[in-house]
């Protein structure tokens, strides 16, 4: 049972390198999700999808951008990595009706 | 603004003793409260949805009830291997894809 996967699982980049995070699931959900996981903060939304070639801002999208080509994936980028960017994050998608979403293990990324 | 908050933000129970997380939430409706339990180095993973106050789910030690301001999430005689984070999380009414306010959890040590 795979679920939601991200790859990869760590990363260290540099000041004002780029990079992008995958998520994949294969569970046939509609909607998906990128979340920051940072100490005493909690799980903050990033962007959101609600059906393939859709994105939405979350509560902190600055510094983001995602896309979302196939049902399967959700990219997240950051075109210009920033050491506040450093954080866990993790991926997580769920059907239409009121159902729990299902995460990923998340990936581990530090910027230098 | 929806706010969640849960208290103790860390627990530390002996082997068979007793005890209840509690969740607090600030929100105009509730579509649902979820409980999840975080295991370090890992992503979040469901326990419970509960829908509405008086409602109550069970899950081996673990039992979660609602009010219309809080949940508890009682767990009885632990063991060690329930140590982890849990969190809880609200889906506010309106809006799109299902969004959840988390929030920051508690941590849970359970001693021999």
């Amino acid at each position: 049972n795979a679920g939601v996967t991200q790859t990869p699982k760590f990363r260290v980049l540099k000041t004002g390198q780029s990079m992008t995070l995958l998520c994949a699931q294969d569970m046939n959900h509609e909607y998906m999700y990128w979340y920051r996981q940072d100490p005493g903060m909690g799980l903050r939304l990033i962007h959101y999808s609600v059906g393939e070639g859709t994105t939405a801002k979350g509560e902190v999208p600055d510094g983001y951008n995602v896309s979302r080509l196939k049902k399967q994936n959700f990219l997240l980028g950051l075109e210009s990595a920033a050491p506040s960017q450093t954080s866990v994050y993790f991926c997580a998608s769920s059907s239409r009706q009121i159902q729990p979403q299902h995460f990923g293990d998340g990936t581990r990324l530090s910027i230098l | 603004e929806d706010q969640v908050t849960q208290s103790p933000e860390a627990l530390r129970l002996q082997e068979g003793e007793s005890s209840s997380l509690n969740c607090s939430y600030t929100v105009s409706g509730l579509r649902g409260l979820f409980w999840y339990r975080q295991d370090p180095g890992k992503g979040p993973e469901f326990l419970f949805t509960l829908y509405s106050a008086g409602e109550e789910k069970e899950k081996e030690r673990l039992k979660a009830t609602l009010t219309k301001k809080e949940s508890f999430l009682h767990i009885t005689a632990p063991k060690p291997e329930d140590s982890a984070t849990y969190l809880c999380a609200v889906q506010p009414p309106g809006g799109g894809g299902n969004k959840l306010t988390f929030g920051t959890g508690t941590q849970l040590k359970v001693e021999l």
